[in-house]
């Protein structure tokens, strides 16, 4: 079974200080790990993938199978992040994408 | 046009009633998906087609009716719903399925679904 867990409902941070947003799997064979972000009044929409490595408005997150981590981290926050984010895996048969519960992410000045 | 467009945006039905939700996209993926998010939850996932066929049913209600007529739409038949159906219904799409293929989903605005 496919369990995604995202330990924080909320998240409160300054602007200029890093974040961290947690998640975990489980998952037995070779997950797709994503981050989903969904802004105020906005459609859910893809942030980072872990299969393609990439940097979006300054979120990076990595694969950790050791840990079955894929935490999502900038070192800076800015106002704008404050929203709503998902953690979601994507089995090998890349057809079935279950999300955690969300962390809301909350930036003040 | 990487829109996935829903309607309609609003639906307010009564349980003895029968009415469709509409999911529509044109980036030629072959995945749709509908997924079911009730207030500060996260969605969960309901049918999945594959080349116009169900591949997945999560053990959904009969009440709620899938179709897919051809590769850009996909019909959520609802009918004699109850009370806690009450959700934002979300549709997405993907180019494909299958590990390390473009597995991104495209997400839909939601069709504000009350039972009444």
């Amino acid at each position: 079974a496919q369990r995604v867990t995202q330990p924080e409902k909320l998240l409160s941070v300054f602007k200029g200080a890093p974040v961290e947003l947690k998640c975990n799997y489980s998952y037995s064979g070779s997950p797709e790990l994503f981050w989903y972000v969904q802004y105020s009044r906005q459609r859910l929409q893809l942030l980072l993938r872990h299969i393609s490595r990439e940097s979006i408005k300054g979120f990076t997150a990595d694969l950790n199978k050791g840990e079955t981590s894929f935490h999502l981290k900038k070192p800076f926050a800015q106002e704008e992040d404050s929203a709503m984010y998902y953690c979601a895996l994507s089995g090998e048969y890349g057809n079935k994408l279950v999300f955690g519960a969300g962390t809301i992410l909350r930036v003040k000045s | 046009d990487t829109e996935v467009t829903q309607t309609p945006k609003h639906l307010v039905m009564g349980m003895t009633n029968k009415k469709s939700l509409k999911c529509e996209q044109h980036m030629g993926h072959r995945a749709m998906y509908w997924y079911k998010q009730k207030a500060k939850k996260p969605p969960e996932l309901m049918f999945v087609y594959s080349y116009e066929k169900l591949s997945i049913n999560e053990s959904v209600p009969s009440r709620f009716s899938p179709e897919c007529p051809n590769s850009s739409l996909l019909n959520l038949h609802l009918h004699a719903l109850q009370p806690e159906d009450s959700a934002l219904y979300l549709c997405a799409s993907s180019q494909g399925t299958g590990y390390g293929a473009l597995t991104e989903a495209f997400f839909g605005q939601g069709t504000r679904l009350t039972v009444v």
